[in-house]
Parts: structure tokens; sequence; C-alpha cells
């Protein structure tokens, strides 16, 4: 069974520079979510999708971040613009449903300078 | 507000020794609780979770776990630790009511000692 995919792995930009991530859950699974983890830190969830709607987004600073999964499978995180504390690794899960363990992709590191 | 407290930041052992992480959770309701580890450069893995039942939960390589409602914790042991063991270990708590999501710890980093 394929894992979850995100991409890319690595990003380095600019302050007030825009980003976007991908992330490709297991086919299947029905909730997405999207997390950021600071360096020493554990992840924080940022929002979470049941298909292709969102049943919380409470921690998602919306006046630069923002999320869609329009087709209920793959979904974008974008960044605009990033400021230095955006710098993390931006880890993107899914599950069967909003009961079931959770799987994590790899993550995107993400720094700016 | 629900909460994950891991208290320890670090941890060494030597290979072959026993161990114990520590978690402790403040949260309202029964919580679904997991541990989770991280190697560096890697994904996190669930090593277990507690739903519910049996409050000793057996996880994959060699984990278990013990829920202690009483004490509002939720321990990862294992009898004995291998080098590959070495990684970041993350305790999460899942709120089951309204939306549910879940709290990470800060996570204890673990190094074995050859």
């Amino acid at each position: 069974e394929a894992g979850v995919a995100q991409s890319p792995r690595y990003k380095i930009i600019e302050k007030r520079q825009s980003v976007a991530f991908w992330c490709n859950p297991i086919s299947g699974h029905a909730t997405l979510y999207w997390y950021q983890q600071i360096l020493g830190q554990g992840p924080k969830l940022l929002i979470q999708f049941q298909n292709n709607g969102v049943v919380d987004d409470s921690q998602l600073p919306k006046d630069r971040f923002s999320a869609e999964r329009l087709k209920g499978v793959d979904s974008t995180l974008k960044i605009q613009p990033a400021k230095l504390e955006d710098s993390a690794v931006y880890l993107c899960a899914s599950s069967l449903d909003r009961v079931s363990s959770e799987f994590f992709g790899p993550g995107t590191r993400l720094t700016v300078l | 507000a629900q909460s994950v407290t891991q208290p320890d930041i670090h941890i060494t052992v030597s290979e072959g020794a026993s161990l114990e992480l520590r978690c402790n959770y403040s949260y309202g309701a029964t919580p679904y609780l997991f541990w989770y580890v991280q190697s560096p450069g890697q994904g996190l893995q669930l090593l277990l979770k507690y739903f519910s039942g049996d409050t000793l939960v057996q996880g994959i390589k060699g984990f278990e776990a013990e829920f202690k409602r009483s004490q509002s914790s939720f321990n990862l042991r294992k009898p004995s630790v291998h080098w590959s063991d070495a990684a970041e270990y993350f305790c999460a708590v899942g709120e089951a009511s309204g939306t549910y999501k879940y709290i990470f710890g800060t996570g204890t980093r673990l190094k074995v000692l050859a």
C-alpha cells in the first residue's frame, strides 16, 4: 500500500514570498490533516478535511495560510506571504475516517530566509 | 483545555536496558491516546494506540504502553532497547468530541548508547 506522498521535500524561500505544498493521501482515506512542526516541538494541527470539506481550521493563520482539497483527494497548503516564523516541517496525514489512526507523510521542510 | 505533557526532553539509555517514556494528559473525558516515533528525516510512525478496553496496549517494535486513568498517564515502555530505537517519541491525545483532532506533546528524544 502506498503511503502519504508529499512534495516538495525541501523548500527555501525569502520572507514575503509565496509557497505551496502538495499532499496525496492514501487511497480511500477520507480524512486529511495538515500539521506544522517547528523545530523542537510536537506537530500542531493546522487544518483537517473530511472529504473536501473543512472540519477544523481553528489554528490556521488565515491571513496568510490557505488550504484546499477540491476533489476530496489531493490537497495543497499555501503560505502567502511567508514570514521567518513559518520555517518548519509541514506534515500531511490521512486516515480512513475521523476516528481511525493517522498515517503521516515524510513532510516538507520549509526554510524562510 | 486538553493538553499533553512529556516531562523528559532527552533520555539516554544503554542498549539492552529497559525504557520508560512518560506521558501525562489533561482531558475531561476518556481520551484516545497514541504514541508515535519519528526518526531523523522520517515521517511520524504510529507505535500503538489506546481507544478503550485493556489498559495495557501492545504495539510494534516491542513497545507497550499502559493507560492509567487515576494518574492521567500513558507511559511507553520497552524491556530491552535496541540501537535502532534512537529517535524522537511523541505522545498524542485525540479529542473525540465535536471535531476530532490530535494534540501532540513536545516529544522525548531518545539516545541509545552502544
